[in-house]
C-alpha cells in the first residue's frame, strides 16, 4: 500500500498568513493526488486534483505542486473560513489512501 | 446540483449487518464511478470500496474485503453497501462519494460526496 505522511499533523497561523502543508508518499505517484478541505462535523470538499488543478469555484490562493513522492497545498493568504483540517489522497493504486490530515487552526 | 444522501447507519451489535444506501440526484447516475470513504470517530479519511459506472467492476479496502459489498442500481439512482460481521473498528461515518468520470484516472478522485451517516458497533 502507499502511505501518505503529511506534515504538520497541526499549524497555528493567523489570518492573512501564507501556509504550506507538505504530503508525502512512500514511493513516486507522478501527478496522482487530491486536496480536500474538511470543516468540523462536515464532509470533506474536493479542493485541488492532479497535484496542480484547481477544483472550479475554489479561491486561487490555494496552490497545489509536486510529482512523484513530495506534495505541497499552499493557502496564500488565510481567510477565516480557511482554519479546518486538509487531507492528501493518492489515486495511483489500489487501496487509494489518505494522508493522516494537517489540522489548521486560528493563532 | 450534484446532490448524494446517505441513510441506513445506526448502532449495530458486533458480528450483525447492516446496510447503507446512498440516494443520488442532480447528475446522471450511470455515468459516474462511485465510492465508499468512512470516517472513525477523531479520525482520518479511509477509502472503503469502488464501484464502476456499470457495476461490473468492484474495488475493496483490504480490511473490509470479504464483509463489506458494494452495489448499486442505476435505475433507481442509488448505491449501497451491505455490511456483513461488522466489528468494533468498523465504527464511522460513512461518506458515499461521486467520482469525477467514470475512466481512471477521474474515477478516483472524490468530487462530491454526502452528508455521511453513523454506523456505531457495539454490543
Amino acid at each position: 500500500d502507499i502511505q501518505l505522511t503529511q506534515s504538520p499533523s497541526f499549524l497555528s497561523a493567523s489570518v492573512g498568513d501564507r501556509v504550506t502543508i507538505t504530503c508525502r508518499a512512500s514511493q513516486g505517484i507522478s501527478s496522482y493526488l487530491a486536496w480536500y478541505q474538511q470543516e468540523p462535523g462536515k464532509a470533506p470538499k474536493f479542493l485541488i486534483y492532479a497535484a496542480s488543478t484547481l477544483q472550479s469555484g475554489v479561491p486561487s490562493r490555494f496552490s497545489g505542486s509536486g510529482s512523484g513522492t513530495e506534495f505541497t497545498l499552499t493557502i496564500s493568504s488565510l481567510q477565516p473560513e480557511d482554519f479546518a483540517t486538509y487531507h492528501c489522497q493518492q489515486l495511483n493504486s489500489f487501496p487509494l489512501t489518505f494522508g493522516q490530515g494537517t489540522k489548521l487552526e486560528i493563532k | 446540483q450534484e446532490q448524494l444522501v446517505e441513510s441506513g447507519g445506526g448502532v449495530v451489535q458486533p458480528g450483525r449487518s447492516l446496510r447503507l444506501s446512498c440516494a443520488a440526484s442532480g447528475f446522471t447516475f450511470s455515468s459516474y464511478t462511485l465510492h465508499w470513504v468512512r470516517q472513525a470517530p477523531g479520525k482520518g479519511l479511509e477509502w472503503v470500496a469502488l464501484i464502476s459506472n456499470d457495476g461490473n467492476d468492484k474495488y475493496y479496502a483490504d480490511s473490509v474485503k470479504g464483509r463489506f459489498t458494494i452495489s448499486r442500481d442505476n435505475s433507481k439512482n442509488t448505491l449501497y453497501l451491505q455490511m456483513d460481521s461488522l466489528r468494533a473498528e468498523d465504527t464511522a461515518v460513512y461518506y458515499c462519494a461521486r467520482a469525477m468520470g467514470s475512466e481512471r484516472p477521474l474515477s478516483r478522485y472524490f468530487h462530491y460526496w454526502g452528508q455521511g451517516t453513523l454506523v456505531t458497533v457495539s454490543s
